[in-house]
């Protein structure tokens, strides 16, 4: 596609229930993010994947968040027993392989999930 | 360990005045810099970026940023508001870098920008 695209767009789950979240980067780009954005906030590094290998999982906040790029392009964010303070926008963002800093990183629009 | 802190949570200008918008960050390496734009519902967008070289960028609808090392601020600029405008802004630095690849960023908690008529 055109850009990032990640669904779905609204997520309501009950407290307790598992959650995934779809991300689809740019076709052919290798590195791919995940970041959660709560209310007020700037976005915080949740994950990162460099083709299918997940290189950086530091800032996942628990083991109730999982992720997974099985083929090195679609990525999905798992939330097990999700609880409120998991309620943000979970955004997913994707780059080209490049030796320096020069790419950028293109973001999806997000997918805003409320845990009642 | 590398740090933003965005200076005012909410700005309002009027329709034609300067819009500045405040960034200082902390880093123990050479930063790569970043601000974003962020509509309401929308994923974030890329103004400009610092990476090495001049230290004054230009970015996108106008906006342009200044780099200071001896100040450690990236403070966006713009001469004249427009209604458009009126969104989120993110300043970022670049975080872990992971073996030459692109690498994680790290954000400011924001600062929303209001433009009056």
């Amino acid at each position: 596609g055109a850009g990032v695209s990640q669904s779905p767009r609204y997520k309501v789950a009950k407290r307790g229930q598992d959650v995934a979240l779809r991300c689809d980067p740019i076709s052919g780009h290798v590195s791919l993010f995940w970041y959660q954005q709560a209310l007020g906030q700037g976005p915080e590094f949740l994950t990162y994947f460099q083709n299918e290998a997940q290189l950086d999982k530091s800032g996942l906040p628990s083991d109730r968040f999982f992720a997974e790029r099985p083929e090195g392009s679609v990525s999905t964010l798992k939330i097990q027993r999700t609880q409120q303070e998991d309620s943000a926008v979970y955004l997913c963002a994707s780059s080209a392989r490049d030796r320096g800093m020069n790419t950028e990183a293109f973001f999806g629009q997000g997918t805003r999930l409320t845990v009642v | 360990a590398q740090s933003v802190t965005q200076l005012g949570s909410h700005v309002s200008v009027s329709e034609g005045a300067l819009v500045l918008l405040r960034c200082n960050y902390s880093s123990s390496v050479p930063p790569y810099l970043f601000w974003y734009v962020q509509y309401p519902n929308q994923g974030l967008q890329l103004l400009l970026k610092y990476t090495t070289g001049a230290t004054l960028v230009k970015g996108i609808n106008g906006f342009e940023a200044e780099f200071k090392k001896s100040e450690t601020s990236f403070h966006l600029t713009k001469p004249s508001a427009h209604m458009s405008d009126a969104a989120e802004y993110f300043c970022a630095v670049s975080g872990r870098n992971y073996g030459g690849s692109q690498g994680n960023l790290i954000f400011g908690k924001g600062t929303k920008l209001s433009v009056k008529p």
